[in-house]
Formats: C-alpha cells, structure tokens, sequence
C-alpha cells in the first residue's frame, strides 16, 4: 500500500497560469514532510520541508503548504524554468528513510 | 561549498557481476543515505549510515551492501548483477544529528545491466 501519493502525475501549464500539485499521504507518525524538485539526469534539489500541520513554507514562485493528510505545492505564475518533476518525501518516527511519492511532472510553456 | 558527489557516474556491467559505488558527502554531514530510481518504482530508500553504523535498512535483498567510512565517505555494493537491477543509484547526506533534516542529494550514479 502506496504511504505518498502524488497528483496529477503530469501538469502543463502556460506560462503565467498558476496551479497546485497535491501530496496525500498516510503515516502513522508524521517526522517530516519534504518537497524536492528532480531536472532530468540530475539528482533531486531540496525544497522545503514541513513539520506540522497548518504550517507554510515559501520560495519565490513557489508556496507548500501541509495539513495532517497532504501536503499542496502552489506554483504563483510559473516560468518555463519551473518545468521540472516535483517529488514529495515523507519521514515516519520510526526511521531515517524518505518515502517518495512517484512525482509530477511540470511542463511550462511559453 | 561543495555538494554530493557520486563516482562513476554511468556504468555499465553485465549480468552476474558486481559493482561499488561511492559516494561523497557534504562536507560536515555524518549520515549518507541510498537510493534506488527506476521509471516502475521511483525512489526507494536502500540504507542509511550515521558514524559508519547502519541505523536503518530498506527492504532490498542481501546483494545489496554498503559501508561507511571515517570520513564519512560511503561506498554501496551489487553483488550477482540483474537485469532488474538496472537503475539510478542516489545518495543523499545530512547533518545526521537530528533525522529529520533534510537530505541532499547527488546526481546519481547510472548503472545499466547488459
């Protein structure tokens, strides 16, 4: 049984139109939740991490947000730069590992 | 300062065989972590390695090992190479103290299985 997932596995979106990319998952303890953003060939770049319900985390276009159920990575008028495969982690009391989410797949159009 | 670095970057063996590869922490992180990307599963966690003991271990059969060095550098091993085994190998470090800082990722080593 899938503990993260994510949707919708592909968005493309213009450039300007804003959108949210939802992470739902199920734990039993909830240590962290973390959003990563992967460009093809390379490894996946930390973006923010959440501890607590109700909590908000913002980086220039991009705002997460998380609720004892999902998290929601809201995109503000995306450029073609943001185009790239979102991935949502979570990390349970119990250990040190991440359990990823497939991803999203974010395609911005001129 | 300096990020994750993982050596080689591609790979290719054949089935049978067996691998190492390495993988370079931040520099100051004590704990590496391991993961394996493929299309069908994405991520999954492999093990993790704070002052050069396993503290957690993911559901991956025995061929799979690792190790962790004084400084903190780590090496993972594939031992009977399958075709399955054909993947994205990332590690990720962190300051390792507090498990729930976030982990920093390499761009992976591409190991492909002939």
């Amino acid at each position: 049984e899938d503990q993260v997932t994510q949707s919708p596995e592909a968005l493309r979106l213009q450039e300007g139109e804003s959108s949210s990319l939802n992470c739902s998952y199920t734990v039993s303890g909830l240590r962290g939740l973390f959003w990563y953003r992967q460009d093809p060939g390379k490894g996946p770049e930390f973006l923010f991490t959440l501890y607590s319900a109700g909590e908000e985390k913002e980086k220039e276009r991009l705002k997460a947000t998380l609720t004892k159920k999902e998290s929601f990575l809201h995109i503000t008028a995306p450029k073609p730069e943001d185009s790239a495969t979102y991935l949502c982690a979570v990390q349970e009391y119990s250990g040190y590992a991440l359990n990823f989410g497939k991803g999203t797949s974010l395609l911005v159009t001129p | 300062k300096a990020g994750v670095t993982q050596t080689p970057r591609y790979l290719i063996k054949t089935r049978g065989q067996q691998v190492t590869l390495s993988c370079s922490p931040i520099s100051g992180h004590r704990s590496v972590s391991w993961y394996q990307q493929t299309p069908g599963q994405g991520l999954q966690f492999l093990f993790e390695y704070f002052s050069e003991t396993q503290r957690n271990k993911g559901n991956f059969p025995g061929r799979f090992s690792g190790r962790q060095f004084s400084n903190s550098r780590s090496e993972m091993n594939v031992s009977t190479l399958e075709l399955g085994d054909s993947a994205l190998y990332l590690c990720a470090s962190s300051p390792g103290q507090l498990s729930n800082q976030p982990q920093h990722f390499g761009d992976g080593t591409r190991l492909s299985i002939l």
